[in-house]
């Protein structure tokens, strides 16, 4: 496709579950970011993929949560044992690589801990 | 000190006014700038980016740069409510590997 995807787009889970949400980035573009956005709020950064590796994870908020990205492309961040405090949008944006390039970003996935 | 600061806001304007945003940065080696707009509900969307010191127009927007001062803004001529939004300032910090830094964001109301 033409543009960034996410999957799912709503997820509900119960209170200690673990979650898995996906990325599609556009392809050719080897940066890749995770935010996560509660109501109101803004971004709030995650995890920073330049390729397959992540030089930059310093905002994953505890070891509950985690990604990876596989052949430079997809994406997957994990929440482990889910809180109600996980309840938020989740965003991945892309970019093309270059240090003057735009993020393009997926619709996010809208997660809710009951 | 946060890397991008935006004034929260809500910033509210009259329809037919200019609205002005703005961001400063703390990193005096970042090269490049970014607005984007996300609507309530949406992903953001770039509005526009600029590199160079001065003003960069595209239709009613106006993005301004001074690096001398660290700041960058953005100019919203003839504001609509469609303008509605809140703006988001996004700059890529010469200290972290071509990674972009965003701002809080600025929501902007604009009354019929």
């Amino acid at each position: 496709g033409a543009g960034v995807s996410q999957s799912p787009s709503n997820k509900v889970t119960e209170k200690g579950k673990d979650v898995e949400l996906r990325c599609d980035p556009i392809s050719g573009h080897t940066a890749l970011y995770w935010y996560r956005q509660s109501l109101g709020q803004g971004l709030e950064f995650l995890i920073y993929f330049q390729g397959n590796s992540a030089p930059d994870k310093s905002g994953l908020p505890s070891d509950r949560f985690s990604a990876e990205r596989t052949g430079g492309s997809v994406s997957t961040l994990t929440i482990q044992r889910t809180q109600q405090e996980d309840s938020a949008v989740y965003l991945c944006a892309c970019q093309r690589g270059d240090a003057q390039e735009t993020q393009y970003f997926g619709p996010g996935t809208r997660l809710l801990v009951l | 000190q946060k890397e991008v600061e935006q004034n929260s806001g809500p910033l509210s304007v009259p329809e037919g006014a200019i609205a002005s945003l703005n961001c400063t940065y703390s990193d005096r080696g970042s090269q490049s700038f970014f607005w984007y707009r996300q609507y309530s509900g949406k992903s953001p969307e770039l509005i526009m980016f600029i590199y160079s010191n001065g003003d960069k127009e595209d239709g009613r927007f106006t993005a301004q740069l001074n690096k001398a001062s660290q700041y960058v803004s953005l100019l919203i001529r003839d504001s609509q409510p469609s303008d509605s939004a809140t703006y988001l300032c996004a700059v890529i910090l010469s200290t972290n590997a071509g990674k972009s830094t965003f701002g809080d964001g600025t929501t902007l109301t604009v009354k019929p």
